[in-house]
């Protein structure tokens, strides 16, 4: 069975530019997050989803961040504009909806806005 | 504010001996306490999860414990190998069911 797919794996921008993270989760996971990850530190919780619908996007930066899970299945991250602060690992994950169960990662991928 | 703190940045520990990963957390109600390794350039792996109303958990050489008056859990890997290697992660599973991780500790085993 696939686990999570992330792509691309590595991207790199100048600042001011858009750029969108694509994430297809594990079949039948109808809970998916985002994460951040800066060098170093543990993952940021950004947004997550049950099915179509965001659940909690309080971690969300609204102002230049904006996820989207049409159909309740790939999710896509989008920044608009990249910031040179936004530099970071974006990490999506994906579970089934019960509250014991673990989450399945993808391999991130690694931003560097220039 | 809401914090998961891990006790070190980094550990190092002789091959054989026991590693013991401090995870402390404070202004979270946590359901379930979750442990996840994660390698260089990869995303977190999940070891083991506790919940609330369980003290230790185990799973092959790894145990876990949880003290919700304490709110601290410990993470133990016993006859540590360089394999073990790896940067680890505790998370706090909310009734939301929410997922927040705490800053990581990168054990690294000398053999």
């Amino acid at each position: 069975e696939a686990g999570v797919v992330q792509s691309p794996r590595y991207k790199i921008i100048e600042k001011k530019q858009p750029v969108a993270f694509w994430c297809n989760p594990i079949s039948g996971h109808n809970t998916l997050y985002w994460y951040r990850q800066n060098l170093g530190q543990g993952p940021e919780l950004l947004i997550r989803y049950e099915n179509e619908e965001a659940v909690d996007d309080s971690q969300l930066p609204k102002d230049r961040f904006s996820a989207e899970r049409l159909k309740g299945v790939d999710s896509t991250l989008k920044i608009q504009p990249a910031e040179l602060g936004d530099s970071a690992v974006y990490l999506c994950a994906s579970s089934v909806y019960e509250e014991n169960t673990e989450a399945f990662f993808g391999q991130g991928t690694r931003l560097t806005v220039v | 504010s809401q914090k998961i703190e891990q006790n070190s940045e980094a550990l190092n520990i002789q091959e054989g001996k026991t590693a013991t990963l401090t995870c402390n957390y404070t202004n979270y109600s946590p359901a379930y306490l979750q442990w996840y390794r994660q390698d260089p350039g990869r995303g977190p792996v999940f070891l083991l999860l506790i919940r609330e109303n369980e003290k230790e958990k185990r799973k092959e050489r790894l145990k876990v414990t949880f003290d919700t008056t304490l709110k601290q859990s410990l993470f133990h890997i016993t006859a540590s190998q360089p394999a073990d290697s790896a940067t680890y992660l505790c998370a706090l599973q909310t009734g939301a069911n929410n997922l927040f991780f705490g800053t990581g500790t990168r054990l690294t085993v000398i053999p």
